[in-house]
Parts: C-alpha cells; structure tokens; sequence
C-alpha cells in the first residue's frame, strides 16, 4: 500500500524558516518524480514545486520560487521542501504528491497523496 | 486567479447527471495537453478520478466520464449519489508557467 506521510508544519512567524518532510513506503520511490502541492483554507490547489527521480530537475511555482527549495534522500525514500521567508499567503495544507512518472512535465498526473501538514505564517 | 477556470458549484438530485466544465486555452488544453480530475471528498485529500482526459483508474464507477475538446475539458457524473457530493478539480500543463496548473474547483451539491 502506498503511504506517504508529511511532518514537519506548524505555527511560524512571517520571515522565518520551516521544513517539510515527506516518508514515502509501498512504491519504488527513486523511479518517480515527487511533488508539493499546496491548498490554502477554503481555497483550490496549488502546484508548489516538483523535483525528478534523480534530483536532477527541480521546478517552482513563481509564487515560491527564491524561497522554497524541494530536495530529496532517496536512500531514506523521503521528500523535503525547506522554506524560506515565510509570508502570510503561505499558510496551506502542504501536500506530499507522487507524480505517475519518473520525470515531471506535461505528462504529470498524480496517484497518490498524503494527508497534507499545515503551516500557518502568522505573528 | 486559476489558469484553468470551472463553475463555481454545480448541483442535482440524486441519479441525475450532472456536468462541469474546465476553461483553458492555447498554451494548455488547447495545445493539446492531456487533462486529469481529481475529486476532494470534505477533509480528505484529493483523489485522482479521471487521467488522460477520459480514463478511470481502478476503482473508480464508471458513473464518471470525461472528455477534452478544443480548449476546454468536461467531467460528468451520471447516476449522481449523495457520496459524490465532493469538490473536483481539472488539472493539465501549461506552457507559460511551463508547469502543472490546476483549475479553480467546482463543488458538487447533491440536493
């Protein structure tokens, strides 16, 4: 079964730093490319950034893009996405997303999501 | 402001058929980009429904259909039950952004 389990959300102050974790299990994590995907209370989805098998293209919505860095272990089949001067607009239920492919483009599509962590940008 | 635009909300009784759109243009549906749906039942996270414009992934009722033309995708529910009271959300690639893009989300009332 495939499980994918975020960790790492919670209450920051704008500015300040967070990172995301994301354990994979039931899939061959290192033969597909991962992705983030955010959704805002109340609001629709949001790409956020994607990274492929090999760490060897990562991609970012502008909307993070300077801030936000995906990264991962695939020895430890885990998912990160370290954040960096959080705003206010940040604040979402981050999802940890895996792509049906090995590399992320225009055949991405998504099978399996996590549960989402949430992170709150506030003072 | 999505890329991609859907209605707001659409409703009807239950084993009607009901159907939503999903609005882009030249440099994503209309390019020729494969469209996917995906159906958010309250508090959980979304579920892929339809890929590849017109495909059900096992598991899924057949009551769920979709189709692509032009710059626009369709996603229709026939039969319609109360369990499929649920947010959907279109998804394709776009070339500007040079990225996936999601549309805005319809909410499906079941009256």
């Amino acid at each position: 079964e495939v499980q994918l389990v975020e960790s790492g959300g919670g209450l920051v102050q704008p500015g300040r730093s967070l990172r995301l974790s994301c354990a994979a299990s039931g899939f061959t994590f290192d033969d597909y490319a991962m992705h983030w995907v955010r959704q805002a209370p109340g609001k629709g989805l949001e790409w956020v950034s994607s990274i492929t098998w090999n760490s060897g293209s990562m991609d970012y919505a502008d909307s993070v893009k300077g801030r936000f860095t995906i990264s991962r272990d695939n020895a430890k089949n885990s998912l990160y996405l370290q954040m960096n001067s959080l705003r206010a607009e940040d604040t979402a239920l981050y999802y940890c997303v895996k792509d049906i492919s090995t590399y992320d483009g225009s055949g991405s599509y998504f099978d399996y999501w996590g549960q989402g962590t949430l992170v709150i940008v506030s003072s | 402001q999505s890329v991609l635009t859907q209605p707001p909300s659409v409703s009807g009784a239950p084993g009607q058929r009901v159907t939503m759109s999903c609005s882009g243009s030249d440099s994503n549906i209309g390019t020729g980009f494969d469209v996917h749906w995906y159906q958010q039942l309250p508090g959980t996270p979304p579920k892929l429904l339809i890929y590849g414009n017109n495909n059900r992934p096992s598991g899924v009722p057949d009551r769920f259909s979709g189709s692509r033309s032009g710059t626009s995708a369709s996603l229709a529910i026939t039969g319609l039950q109360a369990e499929d009271e649920a947010d959907y959300y279109c998804q394709s690639y776009d070339t500007t952004v040079r990225s996936s893009v999601f549309g805005s989300g319809t909410k499906v009332t079941v009256l």
